[in-house]
């Protein structure tokens, strides 16, 4: 079965420090992958989103991802935080399917420190 | 920028009372899709919706739970009979054709 794991619940850096979140997935092949940010009470905003070919994306607000296949993993990444990227991130995969329809991983809460 | 819109965006109900959860996706998408976060853990697929008919759904979309496009603009997520174990955030998603899904803001379900 498909299945997306985000090991780290809750992930507190300092602002301008670099950040990585992590998500491993579970398909039968390369699914399409996606992460997605949610501030308090909003909805999913897309970050950036992998189907093929370069294996580093890039995405909004500064995040990149970057695909590897032999780890199954497609972990995010932004080189200086900021007070603003406070918000839960959620990693999520696509199965070609016909009805496309998007598992998630439980998601990382991102603090920022001063 | 187009967006997908969700009213309204919090519902408070009795046990028991039918709720209707509006959406109106992406004018160009042919896509759409229910999703619910129960607080405090991941965002669960409902359903998805495509030429008029549910393309697939999961085990929590039971008989309680139907969809529909009433129009050409709008997509409704309707629960039948509400229980305490449904109150949750319910996302609307359109997808565009290069499958990737857009959300709305959600509605915040309360059922008391």
């Amino acid at each position: 079965a498909q299945s997306v794991t985000q090991p780290d619940i809750h992930i507190t850096v300092s602002e301008g420090a670099s950040l990585e979140l992590r998500c491993n997935y579970s398909y039968g092949a390369t699914p399409y992958l996606f992460w997605y940010v949610q501030s308090p009470g909003q909805g999913l905003q897309l970050l950036l989103k992998y189907f093929s070919g370069d294996t580093l994306v890039q995405g909004i607000k500064g995040f990149e991802a970057e695909f590897k296949r032999s780890q199954s993993s497609f972990n995010l990444r932004k080189p200086s935080v900021h007070w603003s990227d406070a918000a839960e991130y959620f990693c999520a995969v696509q199965g070609y399917n016909q009805g496309g329809k998007l598992i998630f991983g439980q998601g990382t809460e991102l603090s920022v420190k001063p | 920028e187009p967006e997908v819109t969700q009213t309204p965006s919090h519902q408070v109900t009795q046990m028991g009372q039918e709720v209707i959860l509006r959406c109106v996706p992406i004018s160009n998408h042919l896509y759409f899709y229910w999703y619910r976060q129960i607080l405090g853990q991941k965002v669960e697929f409902l359903v998805s919706f495509y030429n008029n008919e549910i393309s697939e759904k999961s085990e929590i979309f039971d008989d309680q739970f139907s969809v529909e496009r009433p129009d050409g603009s709008n997509f409704t997520l309707k629960i039948r009979s509400t229980k305490l174990e449904d109150s949750a955030m319910y996302f609307c998603a359109s997808r565009d054709d290069t499958d990737t899904q857009y959300f709305g803001p959600g509605t915040r379900l309360t059922v008391l």
